[in-house]
């Protein structure tokens, strides 16, 4: 079934450190893969997307990587700042056929916090 | 552009009640997901409308319901609340809804079921 799991719940790390926050997937029909970070009274914000036709992107700060062999995303935050404190989501969608419909598959989060 | 919009943020109801939640997508979105946010069960997809017609839903009872207008804008109802159904209820909007596409959030309404 689809399943979308985080390996660590929370991670802890100082100003100007990089940080990596993981995921694992287990749907290998998974095409379409999205982080979002979630604070606190708030909607998920998108932060970036990679297609598996592709093994990384980057966007402003943030990197993915997409490792379908083993089924692992993760996103890397460059120089992490105190606003970058929130819960991050992984999400993935088949993006086949009609069940895919706007429909993502969300991971359980990991709450990130960055001390000054 | 205006983003995802939600009303009401916050709703108080008690058990057996029934709820509407609104969600206006961001313009020329015409999909529209909504999701469930619980402690314990995370992020859990709900159904997903199209043209004014269901397209895909998640595994929710029946109590569950929602609807899409002319406009794009959607409703969610939920009937005979129980207090399980206590969560921040998110809708996002996207362009088409196909699989590969960003979907966009609000910032949900949180429902609290006493």
């Amino acid at each position: 079934g689809e399943n979308v799991g985080l390996h660590l719940p929370t991670l802890s790390v100082q100003e100007g450190d990089n940080s990596i926050i993981n995921c694992a997937y287990s749907n290998s029909a998974s095409d379409y893969f999205i982080w979002y970070k979630q604070e606190s009274g708030k909607g998920p914000q998108f932060i970036i997307d990679i297609r598996s036709n592709m093994d990384k992107r980057q966007g402003q700060r943030v990197t993915v990587l997409l490792n379908k062999t083993v089924k692992h995303l993760s996103l890397q935050i460059a120089a992490t700042q105190p606003g970058d404190s929130a819960v991050y989501f992984c999400a993935e969608n088949s993006g086949s056929g009609g069940t895919s419909y706007g429909k993502l598959t969300f991971g359980q989060g990991t709450i990130l916090t960055v001390h000054p | 552009k205006a983003g995802v919009t939600q009303t009401p943020r916050y709703l108080i109801k008690t058990r057996g009640q029934q709820v509407t939640l609104s969600c206006s997508p961001i313009s020329g979105h015409r999909s529209v997901s909504w999701y469930q946010q619980t402690p314990g069960q995370g992020l859990q997809f709900l159904f997903e409308y199209f043209s004014e017609t269901q397209r895909n839903k998640g595994n929710f009872p029946g109590r569950f319901s929602g609807r899409q207008f002319s406009n794009s804008r959607s409703e969610m109802n939920v009937s005979t609340l129980e207090l399980g159904d206590s969560a921040l209820y998110l809708c996002a909007s996207s362009l088409l809804g196909t699989g590969a596409e960003t979907q966009y959030f609000g910032p949900g309404t949180r429902l609290l079921v006493l």
